[in-house]
């Protein structure tokens, strides 16, 4: 079967940096995803990896490795307002997106 | 990016009735939308997929006359909940992609439904 797994909840400190990890098993691949969303909210796209390697835009930075199968992204000099859940997404060899539990994010002052 | 619209942001309605979700492109015109629903505390849950002009694809277990899916124009889609009871209260949430093989997904804001 398909899975993403990725950690329930995390915790930090503004100012600090944090890793929220993604490891996936899927029918294919086609590219995986990074989303947050706050409560309430519709998802909003961070970011986007194809192909192994770092991407990093602004304070936000996501790694990818095919061969593990795995992901991480990377949030830097953290703010109140990265609190949130992110989520991890792998599209498939159908296109499809298999979402992953979420990530909540607790940011403390 | 695209911009997605949803509409409403939220509604509460009474058991038995009926209530209409609509998911517009507003600057782009989407193939394939998708509609999600979202418990608290959990993740996406695909219900469907429809593609413009077609059936709509619906994922197992769910209840494709409970919920109707239109996908008449390349810009609107409709998500009608038949018969709402309480369990069906959740957060609706479409996106669409300008392709099925495009890569990026956007979102509308999301339809908070309450069934009392």
């Amino acid at each position: 079967g398909q899975n993403i797994d990725q950690p329930t909840e995390m915790t930090a400190t503004e100012g600090a940096i944090v890793q929220i990890n993604c490891t996936y098993q899927t029918s294919g691949f086609n590219g995986l995803f990074w989303y947050q969303q706050h409560a309430g909210e519709a998802p909003t796209f961070l970011s986007y990896n194809v192909l192994d390697g770092l991407e990093e835009k602004g304070r936000f930075s996501s790694f990818l490795s095919r061969s593990k199968g795995y992901s991480y992204l990377l949030l830097k000099e953290l703010q109140m307002k990265d609190s949130a859940s992110y989520l991890c997404a792998v599209m498939d060899s159908n296109y499809q997106l298999i979402w992953g539990a979420g990530t909540k994010l607790i940011i403390k002052p | 990016g695209a911009v997605v619209s949803q509409h409403p942001s939220w509604v509460i309605c009474k058991s038995g009735t009926s209530v209409k979700i609509e998911c517009r492109s507003l600057d782009f015109q989407a193939t394939t939308m998708f509609w999600y629903r979202q418990f608290p505390k959990q993740s996406l849950m695909l219900m469907a997929t429809s593609n413009e002009g077609s059936k709509a694809t619906y994922e197992q277990g769910v209840e494709k006359d409970k919920f109707l899916i239109n996908h008449a124009s390349l810009t609107l889609s409709t998500l009608t909940v038949t018969s709402a009871h309480p369990e069906d209260s959740s957060f609706y949430i479409c996106s669409a992609r300008t392709g099925a093989l495009d890569t990026e997904a956007f979102f509308g804001q999301g339809t908070r439904l309450t069934v009392v």
